[in-house]
């Protein structure tokens, strides 16, 4: 199995300040999803990229998956509380088989 | 409203005691699949299925069953639960398979003593 490691595990930050998260790996990957997950509640789909190199933004958040197609990043552009969860990225694996294979997550806090 | 329903959302049982987690979705999706959620370890797949009567196991199968006799449930089974089994367990469907969006469950939280 393909091991996705995000880092940073844990990220506290001031409200509009500026991130980035990354999510990285060894393999090759069809397709990566980013989740947000809050608590209490099962994750939540933000985007999925599937070229080498593209980017899709989505208000303040802009996400990158790598040339290799095996690494991606995640940034937040002047961060608010409503930013604070769990963010996990997640590889589809490619080969024929069903997998998604999920990284093991960044928590961030973000304060007034 | 297009939602995963898991049932129940908290579980204490001791070991040995079979238990059954139900998951059901009413979006028609062709794919479903479990996930347990553990500290530090992250999502970790389970079992998977790509349509009605077709499982099959994910990275962490071992001490858990599943069937998927309808399209929209998908239960989770443990026949024999230890306290290695102890996580928060989340079901989750999409269309045709992990290219298209996960949907999730909002999870169970199963504690075996």
């Amino acid at each position: 199995t393909q091991l996705l490691e995000q880092s940073p595990q844990f990220l506290s930050i001031q409200e509009g300040e500026n991130l980035t998260v990354y999510c990285n790996s060894s393999s090759v990957f069809s397709s990566l999803q980013w989740y947000r997950q809050e608590p209490g509640e099962g994750p939540v789909l933000l985007v999925t990229v599937v070229t080498g190199g593209e980017v899709k933004k989505l208000k303040r958040l802009t996400f990158q998956f790598g040339d290799a197609r095996k690494d991606s990043s995640l940034h937040i552009t002047a961060a608010q509380t409503g930013d604070t969860g769990l963010y996990l990225c997640a590889g589809a694996e490619n080969t024929g088989f069903q997998k998604l294979v999920f990284g093991t997550g960044t928590r961030l806090l973000v304060s007034p | 409203e297009a939602q995963v329903t898991q049932n129940p959302r908290y579980l204490i049982t001791v070991t040995g005691k079979k238990l059954t987690v139900t998951c059901s979705q009413n979006m028609n999706h062709e794919y479903m699949s479990w996930y347990r959620q553990d500290p530090g370890l992250g999502l970790r797949q389970i079992y998977y299925s790509m349509n009605v009567e077709v499982t099959d196991k994910g990275d962490v199968p071992e001490g858990y069953k599943v069937s998927r006799k309808e399209k929209r449930n998908f239960p989770l089974i443990l026949e024999s639960p230890s306290p290695n089994q102890t996580s928060l367990y989340f079901c989750a469907s999409s269309w045709t398979g992990v290219g298209s969006p996960l949907h999730f469950g909002n999870g169970t939280r199963l504690t075996v003593t």
